[in-house]
């Protein structure tokens, strides 16, 4: 279903600890991004990558962490440092190549992260 | 800051009326403009785009127009459906344009009531 799974799709936390939410595409595409949705604020984007290992930050990296070990896979850390991570987190990847010209976006279903 | 604004923040219409939704943007090199759909509980999943070197694009009851000069573009949907109620977000290229990036828009909470 739209070759791009995010797990779990439910997650709960306590306060201070550091957890990973797991992005893998099998599109074959080069770029890999994550958005973070809180309401009203419509998709800011935390990090993206454009080839492997190698990644950009955001515009609200601070408090997040990623790597890019292979094309298929995009993990995001939250850490502890992130002040307010009580969110929706989607992942998504597109064709990128550096296409300034743009193309679609494909989104995985999300994960729910919860922070108590 | 990079930017991309969208209005309004909610729409509520009755079945069969039509829908229009305005994004702005700040980058004149801007070249790329998707319209997103994003249903309740579901991933948001790209309904339709249009590059700059177009100015209207139509598939069946929806339309994107786009407006270099003044730096905006707008969904419109026509005989809106029940099925049409959801979130919309508009995007663009940053300033500088490159990689393949988009900047969202706050999004827009379409109700169509029947």
């Amino acid at each position: 279903d739209g070759g791009i799974t995010q797990s779990p799709k439910y997650l709960f936390r306590k306060e201070g600890q550091n957890v990973t939410l797991s992005c893998e595409q099998n599109l074959n595409h080069d770029a890999m991004y994550w958005y973070r949705q809180d309401p009203g604020q419509g998709l800011r984007l935390i990090y993206y990558s454009q080839i492997v290992n190698d990644f950009q930050k955001g515009d609200i990296a601070e408090g997040y962490s990623v790597s890019r070990e292979k094309k298929e896979s995009f993990p995001l850390t939250v850490t502890s440092a992130q002040k307010n991570p009580t969110a929706f987190y989607l992942c998504a990847s597109s064709i990128g190549r550096d296409i300034p010209s743009g193309t679609e976006a494909f989104f995985g279903q999300g994960t729910r992260l919860t922070v108590v | 800051g990079e930017n991309v604004e969208q209005h309004p923040s909610t729409l509520s219409v009755q079945e069969g009326d039509s829908a229009v939704i305005k994004c702005t943007y700040s980058d004149s090199a801007s070249n790329y403009f998707p319209w997103y759909k994003q249903e309740l509980g579901k991933r948001p999943q790209l309904i339709i785009d249009i590059r700059s070197n177009v100015g209207e694009k139509k598939d069946q009851r929806i339309a994107v127009t786009l407006n270099k000069t003044a730096k905006h573009f707008s969904l419109h949907i026509t005989e809106t459906q029940p099925e049409d109620s959801a979130v919309y977000f508009c995007a663009a290229p940053p300033r500088g344009g490159g990689y393949n990036k988009l900047i969202f828009g706050a999004g827009t909470r379409l109700a169509v009531h029947p």
